[in-house]
């Protein structure tokens, strides 16, 4: 079956360490994007990317990078340089052909920063 | 910018309707609809273009008011299946293409009672 995957569900980290999240799709999508969820708050856009080796920072990059060296794989690494890390992250993927398409999401990395 | 959905919240009981609106202060391509239940990933249900063009489900309706850079969802005769937290992501018209970037309200919480 086609989706997307991320892994893994829950994460626990140590305040200082960089963490990298995984987030993986199968469905040839050539855009993907990395959403940042507070509780009880909407998505923020931390970076997307709408082709290989290529990415734009979102609304809230400060803290964080990404890399896209395969269509199917857009991991983000939390740096310790965020500082209020720990939150719901959900990556989603679309089909990129300029005209709007849906989101698709993954079900997300519940990250806790100790 | 943040669009605007109101209300922030919606209680009914099974077959009753419900109307959640999105205003954005900015020009927009289009805005996109979707559902999300606790703990899990949003789903898409609708996505509304400048222009008339939508796409989406066939038992979700939804309007788009061009000249006031607003947009409705109508959910009529509620099911309990319709108890989620809905968000409005808006896109921006920018040199008339589509770049994928949204950016999502707050939420609204709908909560159906049998």
């Amino acid at each position: 079956d086609g989706g997307i995957t991320q892994s893994p569900k829950y994460l626990f980290r140590k305040e200082g360490q960089n963490v990298t999240l995984s987030c993986e799709q199968n469905l040839n999508h050539d855009a993907m994007y990395w959403y940042r969820q507070d509780p009880g708050q909407g998505l923020r856009l931390i970076y997307y990317s709408q082709i290989v080796n290529d990415f734009q920072k979102g609304d809230i990059a400060e803290g964080y990078s990404v890399s896209r060296e395969k269509k199917e794989s857009f991991p983000l690494t939390v740096t310790s340089a965020q500082k209020n890390p720990t939150a719901f992250y959900l990556c989603a993927s679309s089909i990129y052909s300029g005209k709007a398409n849906e989101q698709f999401f993954g079900p997300g990395t519940r990250l806790t920063v100790l | 910018q943040q669009p605007v959905q109101s209300p922030q919240a919606v209680i009914l009981r099974e077959g009753e309707d419900a109307v959640i609106n999105c205003s954005s202060s900015k020009a927009l391509y289009s805005v996109h609809w979707y559902r999300q239940k606790h703990g899990e990933a949003p789903v898409f249900l609708m996505i509304l273009l400048k222009g008339g063009e939508q796409k989406g489900h066939e038992k979700i309706s939804a309007s788009f008011n061009e000249k006031k850079q607003q947009s409705s969802l109508y959910l009529t005769a509620s099911q309990l299946s319709y108890s989620g937290t809905y968000f409005c992501g808006t896109e921006r018209w920018l040199r008339g293409t589509s770049y994928g970037k949204l950016t999502f309200g707050q939420g609204t919480i709908l909560t159906v009672h049998p």
